[in-house]
Formats: C-alpha cells, structure tokens, sequence
C-alpha cells in the first residue's frame, strides 16, 4: 500500500496565521490527493481533492499544492473555525485507498 | 442535500458479529459508489470497503482479512457492512461516505460506534 506521512503531527498556532501542513506519498501519485478537516466526536470535511481544487463551499482561505509525491496544505489567516485535525488521502491506487496519520492544528 | 445515517453499532464479544446499515437521501443513490471507513478511538482514518453502483464490484481493505461484507440495496438506498470474527482491534467509529468524481471522500454520515470487548 501506498504510505501517507504528515508533518507535523500536530501544529501550534494563533489567530490570523498561516500555516502549512506537509503530506508525503512513498510513491509517485501524480496530483491524487484530497485533504480533510476533522473537529472532535464529528464526520471528517473535504476540504481539496486533486491536490488543488477547493471543494464547493470551503473558505478561500485553506489551498491546497504540490504533486508526485509531495503535497502541502495551506491556511491562511488562520480562524477560530480552523483548530481542528487535519488529513491527507491518497486516491492513485483504487484499491487500497490510504489517508495520513492526521495534523492537529491547536492554539 | 446529502443525508448519510448510519445505524447498527454497538457493543459485541471478540469473535461476534454485527451489521452496520446506511441510509441515504438527497443523492442519485443508484448512481453513487458507496464507501465504509473507520476511525479507532484518539485514531487516525482507515478505508473499509467500497462497492460500485450496482453493487457488482466489491473491494476491501487488505487488513480486513476477509471478515467483511458489503451490501446494497438500491431500492431503499442503502449500504451495510456484515462485519463477523470481530476483534478488539475492530473497535471504531464506522462512516459510510460517498466518492466526488473520482475515490475522494465526498460526503459523510455522523458515524456509528463498534466497541468489541469482553
């Protein structure tokens, strides 16, 4: 299976700034990956897919770049909203779809 | 707006089995890949299983081992997961979601919890 590492596991920040969020493939995945916010007892959010596309919906604040095998997630002028934990998911190989350990964004 | 709700969790001995079900509305149900993933407690997220539209195609997690089933049916746009020879380590919040366009996770139900213990 295709191994998915996010750094840093989890991320200190304060109101208003930006952070980036870092999700390494142990292959080539070209630019199929999607990013997930996750709040405490609720459903994971889709924030991006293809690496870069902003999901219907999802504030202008959080993009999303890179390809091949590695891919980073921005949030700019970070929101009382935005402490949550944060995950990558890889969708090149259908068959065994994987997700990074999650970053957990906190104040 | 796509409504996902899933039913069936609960407690259950090592070795138990247990049917997970997911209801669905406000989507083409019939048209849409269906998707189990899980979460274990203070865990990250892990892909179960998915099945295709007419519920021909089935796939599976390699780690599941073969102990679960996935199911649908059309006419009550409904996904379940037979999970049997539960573990401890089955133990997890369970979410049925749809795919986007391609094996992104769209759409997610609030979850169902598995807790199997002694």
């Amino acid at each position: 299976d295709i191994q998915m590492t996010q750094s840093p596991s989890t991320l200190s920040a304060s109101l208003g700034d930006t952070v980036t969020i870092t999700c390494r493939a142990s292959q080539d995945i070209d630019v199929w990956v999607a990013w997930y916010q996750q709040k405490p007892g609720k459903a994971p959010k889709l924030l991006i897919y293809r690496a870069s596309r902003l999901e219907t919906g999802v504030p202008s604040r959080f993009s999303g770049s890179g390809s091949g095998t590695r891919f980073i997630l921005t949030i700019n002028s970070l929101q009382p909203d935005d402490f949550a934990t944060y995950y990558c998911q890889q969708y090149n190989n259908y068959l065994a779809l994987t997700f990074g350990e999650g970053t957990k964004v906190e104040i | 707006e796509v409504q996902l709700a899933e039913s069936g969790g609960g407690l259950v001995r090592p070795g138990g089995s247990l049917r997970l079900s997911c209801v669905t509305s406000g989507l083409n149900f019939s048209n849409t890949e269906m998707n189990w993933v899980r979460q274990a407690p203070g865990k990250g997220l892990e892909w179960v299983s998915s099945i295709s539209e007419s519920g021909q195609k089935k796939y599976y997690a390699t780690s599941m081992g073969g102990r679960f089933a996935i199911s649908r049916d059309n006419a009550k746009n409904s996904v379940y997961l037979q999970m049997n020879s539960l573990r401890v380590e089955d133990t997890a919040v369970y979410f049925c979601a749809t795919f986007g366009r391609l094996e992104y996770f769209q759409s997610w139900g609030q979850g169902t919890l598995v807790i199997v213990s002694s």
